[in-house]
């Protein structure tokens, strides 16, 4: 069985500040690992994706994650929030000898960014 | 660029009612998912069908049963509803071959079930 774990309900940053969304999974084989992000009474919106290759994969509106495969770790990052990325964050990842698996999603986590 | 369309994007029913929600994926997406997305929950998968044939099941209710047409929309049908199924259905969408991995998901519909 496949998991992803936020320990973050809510994370607090400050306009122009770097901003960290911490995600970790677990899964048997080579994962497949996404990050969407969800607006109030929104579908999700696909921000970025780790597959293979370079560890530091970058996405939509300047947000970047790193895959660590020892810690299976994948965070969001970004380095200078802004108030409209405030929204609700969720990662998710799919074992990649899945096919059409559906995804595993993480509790989500509350991006707020104070003006 | 089309999106996934989700029809009703509301829905209100009574419980032990049925209802009957509607994906429609962007063009040349040949497979699609089903997810359940209770009040500040994360999305639960339900279902997938790759090319009409159900690929993936997750925690999908006896109750509830979906496929997908020739045109590769698809339906997801609710029977004896319960109080308990009020949650944003979101539907997805992506080719199965290729690169994209990712999915693309709908607007969702909103069901409220009194």
């Amino acid at each position: 069985a496949q998991s992803v774990a936020q320990p973050e309900d809510q994370v607090n940053v400050a306009e122009g500040n770097p901003l960290t969304v911490k995600c970790t999974y677990s899964v048997s084989g080579n994962p497949y690992l996404f990050w969407y992000v969800q607006y109030p009474n929104r579908g999700l919106q696909f921000l970025l994706k780790y597959i293979t290759g370079d560890n530091l994969v970058k996405g939509s509106y300047g947000f970047e994650a790193e895959f660590n495969k020892s810690q299976t770790s994948f965070h969001l990052k970004k380095p200078s929030a802004l108030v409209s990325d405030s929204a609700l964050y969720f990662c998710a990842v799919r074992d990649r000898g899945g096919g059409a698996d559906g995804l595993t999603f993480g509790k989500g986590t509350h991006l707020i960014i104070q003006p | 660029a089309a999106g996934v369309i989700q029809s009703p994007r509301h829905l209100i029913k009574e419980k032990r009612e049925t209802a009957t929600l509607k994906c429609y994926p962007i063009p040349r997406h040949d497979t699609v998912y089903w997810y359940q997305q209770g009040p500040g929950q994360d999305p639960q998968f339900l279902i997938s069908f790759y090319e009409k044939m159900q690929s993936d099941k997750g925690s999908i209710p006896d109750r509830f049963s979906a496929q997908q047409f020739s045109d590769y929309h698809s339906e997801l049908n609710m029977s004896s509803l319960e109080l308990g199924d009020s949650a944003l259905y979101f539907c997805a969408s992506r080719p199965l071959a290729g690169a994209n991995n990712e999915q693309f998901f709908g607007p969702g519909t909103r069901l409220t079930v009194l």
